[in-house]
C-alpha cells in the first residue's frame, strides 16, 4: 500500500529561522514520483517540486531545498530564512507510476511564521 | 488558459439539494482528477479521467455521486441529495505525465 506520513501536525517559527518539514512514504513500487505542494489561505494548492524515486540529487531553488533519501524514504523539505509569506500547509505527495494513478497525499503540516 | 479553474468557488447548500460542480483542465493536459479535502487532511482521492474515459472511481465516490468528462475537455462533479458530511472542498486536477496542476478548488456547505 501506499502511504505518506507527516508527522509535524503544526509548526511555528519566527521570521528568518529555518525549517525543515517531514516527509516520509511507503511504497512497493520501484517507480514512483514525490511531490510538494503549499495550500495558502486562499486554498489553492501550489506546485513546488516533483523529484522521480530515480534522482536522488537534492535541489536547491532559492530559499527552498529538498533533501531526498531512500534509504530512509524521506523527502523533506527545508525553508531557509523563513518569511510570514511561507505560512501554509504543505503537503508531500506521492504517485506511484506515471499511467495516471492518483496521488496520495500526506496529512499536512501547517507552517505559521510569526513576524 | 493558464491554469486549472473551477466553478463555483463557494457553494452554500440546503440539505437534500442536489449540486453541479465545473473543472476546466489545462487545455492541453489528458488526465483530469477529482479530490476531496475536508478541514485539516489531504487532499483524497475521488476519481480520474484520461480524456472521457473515467478510469477509476475511489469507494468514496458513492452512489450519490457522479463526474462526467464529455469529449474529454472539462469535467463536471454531482452530488445528488447532499447530506452534511459532504461539506468539503472539492478540487480538480489536471496533468500531463506527473506534472500537476490544482484548481483553486470549490468549497460546498451544506446546511
Amino acid at each position: 500500500a501506499q502511504k505518506v506520513t507527516q508527522a509535524q501536525t503544526e509548526i511555528s517559527v519566527v521570521e528568518k529561522e529555518d525549517v525543515t518539514l517531514d516527509c516520509v512514504y511507503e511504497t512497493r513500487d520501484t517507480t514512483y514520483y514525490l511531490f510538494w505542494y503549499k495550500q495558502p489561505p486562499s486554498g489553492e494548492l501550489v506546485f513546488l517540486i516533483r523529484r522521480n524515486s530515480f534522482d536522488e540529487q537534492n535541489e536547491i531553488s532559492g530559499r527552498y531545498s529538498w533533501n531526498f533519501q531512500k534509504s530512509t524514504s524521506s523527502f523533506n523539505f527545508t525553508i531557509t530564512a523563513s518569511q510570514v509569506v511561507d505560512s501554509a500547509v504543505y503537503f508531500c505527495a506521492l504517485i506511484w507510476d506515471n499511467y495516471g494513478q492518483n496521488f496520495v497525499f500526506g496529512p499536512g503540516t501547517r507552517l505559521s511564521v510569526l513576524p | 488558459d493558464t491554469g486549472v479553474s473551477q466553478d463555483p468557488r463557494h457553494k452554500i447548500t440546503k440539505r437534500g439539494q442536489n449540486v453541479t460542480f465545473r473543472c476546466d483542465p489545462i487545455s492541453e493536459h489528458n488526465r483530469l482528477y477529482w479530490y476531496r479535502q475536508t478541514l485539516g487532511q489531504g487532499p483524497e482521492f475521488l476519481t480520474y479521467f484520461q480524456n472521457e474515459a473515467q478510469l477509476e472511481k475511489s469507494r468514496l465516490l458513492s452512489d450519490r455521486f457522479s463526474a462526467e468528462r464529455p469529449k474529454g475537455s472539462f469535467s463536471t462533479l454531482e452530488i445528488q441529495r447532499t447530506e452534511q458530511g459532504d461539506s468539503a472542498m472539492y478540487l480538480c486536477a489536471s496533468t500531463r505525465n506527473t506534472e500537476a496542476f490544482f484548481g483553486q478548488g470549490t468549497r460546498l456547505t451544506v446546511v
